[in-house]
């Protein structure tokens, strides 16, 4: 298996302007977590889902942030409008029943 | 309210050396621990993990200790090789559902 697969790798824009990451789960898991990380806090859960239903979004900062995951293996954050402190590292994981999560390689994402 | 706390932003130890990352946290309903490894550029990669009816486990060269009524746990690397120099994050299941994650600590191995 390829692993967590993300794209963009690098994502530069504007300030106002809208950012979709997405990211394909390893095939077979059957829950999907998205993850933010800064210098400041580290790497904070945003939003989880399981078997495709989000279960906890209690972690997305603002309105401004929505994910979604159409079907089992393809998942999008999307932030509209972005603000420069939107800058980090988000990372996509995925996991079968086990406790163990896979990451995938993250998208660097600055907004100018 | 930061729930696993590594207040350990970097630690510096020479190669050959032992390594000890510490982690401290504060729900008594966390069941199980985790500890990650992380290169630049790279996403976290799961090194080795204990259950908390456990107060030790251990991986060749990596040792993680659980003290559940210090509610602390720590990561021992033994002996400590420059491939180790990475970001290492404390992690912690709640409800068997989410990961509660550190701020992670910086080890660098010196030569």
């Amino acid at each position: 298996d390829a692993g967590v697969i993300q794209s963009p790798r690098h994502e530069v824009t504007e300030m106002g302007q809208e950012v979709t990451l997405r990211c394909k789960p390893i095939s077979g898991h059957d829950y999907l977590f998205w993850y933010r990380q800064t210098m400041m806090r580290g790497l904070e859960l945003l939003i989880y889902f399981n078997n495709n239903v989000p279960i906890d979004d209690s972690g997305m900062p603002e309105d401004r942030f929505s994910a979604k995951m159409p079907n089992a293996s393809f998942s999008t954050l999307k932030i509209q409008p972005s603000e420069p402190r939107d800058s980090a590292v988000y990372f996509c994981a995925s996991r079968d029943s086990s406790y163990e999560q896979y990451f995938g390689p993250g998208t660097r994402l600055t907004v100018t | 309210d930061q729930q696993v706390k590594q207040n350990s932003p970097s630690l510096s130890v020479q190669e050959g050396r032992i390594s000890i990352l510490n982690c401290d946290y504060t729900n008594s309903m966390f069941d199980y621990f985790l500890w990650y490894k992380k290169y630049p550029a790279e996403g976290p990669t799961f090194l080795i993990s204990i259950s908390s009816i456990k107060d030790k486990n251990e991986d060749g060269r990596f040792t993680v200790f659980l003290n559940k009524s210090a509610k602390h746990l720590s990561l021992h690397i033994v002996p400590s090789q420059p491939g180790d120099s990475a970001v290492y994050f404390c992690a912690a299941f709640q409800g068997a559902q989410k990961l509660v994650f550190g701020q992670g600590t910086r080890l660098t191995i010196n030569p």
